[in-house]
């Protein structure tokens, strides 16, 4: 059964320091969302990409968040510099496109990175 | 934008009891609502969904009701088991399948 693939799967880094994560969609998923949860909270979107172009990022701290997916597949979710409360779980999901009635598709998510910043 | 709220945070049953999870969404606009379950140390999985032309969906012991007019739905698992154990998320979605959760319910069934 295909799987949304995330790496690494745990971080401990410094703050201040720069930190990447990847993700690989399900195949043929245009859809990709990174999310970030904290702790004993839901998953919050950080930025949703319909092939390469990103479709929202109303909550990504752009000063020093960035994400791409240049080829419409796999994507990096960066930040630099990392903050002590940047600490949490980064949880990549994937899903088919609405279809042309505008239903939804069930999102797949990956195993996550933990993000720890000392 | 979106929000949703879900409550209680915390729920105890017996094994054997119902166990019920309740959600409100703010956006008109929203018209499919997943429910998700994470056990602990795993990746949240869709265990069941209902879309806005729906009343109420049901799936062996898992049923989810929606009330469009009110803007809340509910989760009701049946004959709860140990293994239901784990934190259930509610989720609204509207245009452009942007998803917004809960902040869960930890549900715990006592053997």
């Amino acid at each position: 059964e295909a799987e949304v693939a995330q790496s690494p799967r745990y971080k401990i880094t410094e703050k201040s320091q720069a930190v990447a994560f990847w993700c690989d969609p399900i195949s043929g998923h245009a859809t990709l969302y990174w999310y970030r949860q904290i702790l004993g909270q839901g998953p919050e979107l950080l930025v949703q990409f319909q092939d390469e172009s990103v479709v929202d990022d109303s909550q990504l701290p752009k000063d020093r968040f960035s994400a791409e997916r240049l080829k419409g597949v796999d994507s990096t979710l960066k930040i630099q510099p990392a903050e002590l409360g940047d600490s949490a779980m980064y949880l990549c999901a994937s899903s088919l496109p609405l279809d042309h009635a505008g239903n939804h598709n069930e999102q797949f998510f990956g195993p996550g990175t933990r993000l720890t910043v000392l | 934008g979106e929000n949703v709220e879900q409550h209680p945070s915390t729920l105890s049953v017996q094994e054997g009891d119902s166990a019920v999870i309740k959600c409100t969404y703010s956006d008109s606009a929203s018209n499919y609502f997943p429910w998700y379950k994470q056990e602990l140390g795993k990746r949240p999985q869709l265990i069941i969904d209902i879309r806005s032309n729906v009343g109420e969906k049901k799936d062996q012991r898992i049923a989810v009701t929606l009330n469009k007019t009110a803007k809340h739905f509910s989760l009701h698992i049946t004959e709860t088991q140990p293994e239901d154990s784990a934190v259930y998320f509610c989720a609204a979605s509207g245009g452009y399948q942007k998803v917004t959760f809960g902040i869960g319910t930890k549900l715990q069934v006592i053997p």
